[in-house]
């Protein structure tokens, strides 16, 4: 039973347009939703997040936009460049004590020049 | 600080041994969490300590598995009895309860078990 839910395992786009990466999640519960990069060979790593009470973070090239209602939330990458290639992983946190992530199968992201 | 380390970074291992894994977390951290990456899934969640303290463990963490962390600095995981199935990244990461930056965890990178 998938909780966070990324159904394109991979992309690819043309540097300097947008990427758009798509994240969907079941449980109710999850307050504060983040986007993880990951290269290979190297531990996730912290990208942006954003809190339920809010619908859009930015920063620089990252938006992240969340649509409570839909349980839906995506990545915006503007403009595109060819280091953000890496797999991109949607993860979610909820109430409890531990704040222990729950992550989606990532999507794998192609930026070609 | 160099962020988290964990080491070994590769282990390969006969089904049926034993195996231990070490992570040591940013040093001002008091929380820290394994998971498990197997190949084409996200991590997912075994076990969180605080400080000392065991607070949480996944049902993924079978009685095969124990983690520690004794003083509160650095965790071990051990894989009793090891299996085939066991056969992924074992990553490390900690944050700081309490802060805002505690929700985005910093991640170590990982050790990759092979289970032969």
């Amino acid at each position: 039973d998938q909780q966070v839910k990324q159904n394109s395992p991979s992309l690819s786009v043309q540097e300097g347009r947008i990427s758009i990466l798509n994240c969907d999640y079941t449980n109710s519960m999850f307050d504060y939703f983040l986007w993880y990069k990951k290269y290979p060979a190297e531990g996730p790593t912290f990208l942006i997040s954003i809190s339920s009470i809010k619908d859009k973070n930015e920063d620089g090239r990252f938006t992240v936009f969340l649509n409570k209602s839909a349980k839906h939330l995506s990545l915006h990458i503007v403009p595109s460049q060819p280091g953000d290639s890496a797999v991109y992983f949607c993860a979610a946190s909820g109430a409890g004590s531990a704040r222990q992530l729950t992550f989606g199968s990532g999507t794998q992201l192609t930026v070609l020049p | 600080d160099t962020g988290v380390s964990q080491n070994p970074r590769h282990k390969i291992t006969k089904r049926g041994q034993n195996v231990t894994f070490r992570c040591d977390p940013i040093s001002e951290h008091n929380r820290l969490y394994w998971y498990r990456q197997t190949l084409g899934q996200g991590p997912e969640f075994l076990t969180y300590f605080q400080n000392e303290a065991q607070l949480e463990k996944s049902r993924l963490l079978s009685d095969r598995f124990s983690a520690e962390r004794p003083k509160g600095s650095f965790s071990t995981l051990e894989i009793q009895r090891t299996e085939q199935g066991d056969s992924a990244m074992y990553l490390c990461a900690s944050s700081l309860a309490g802060s805002v930056s505690g929700y985005g965890y910093t991640f170590g990178s990982g050790t990759r078990l092979t289970v032969v």
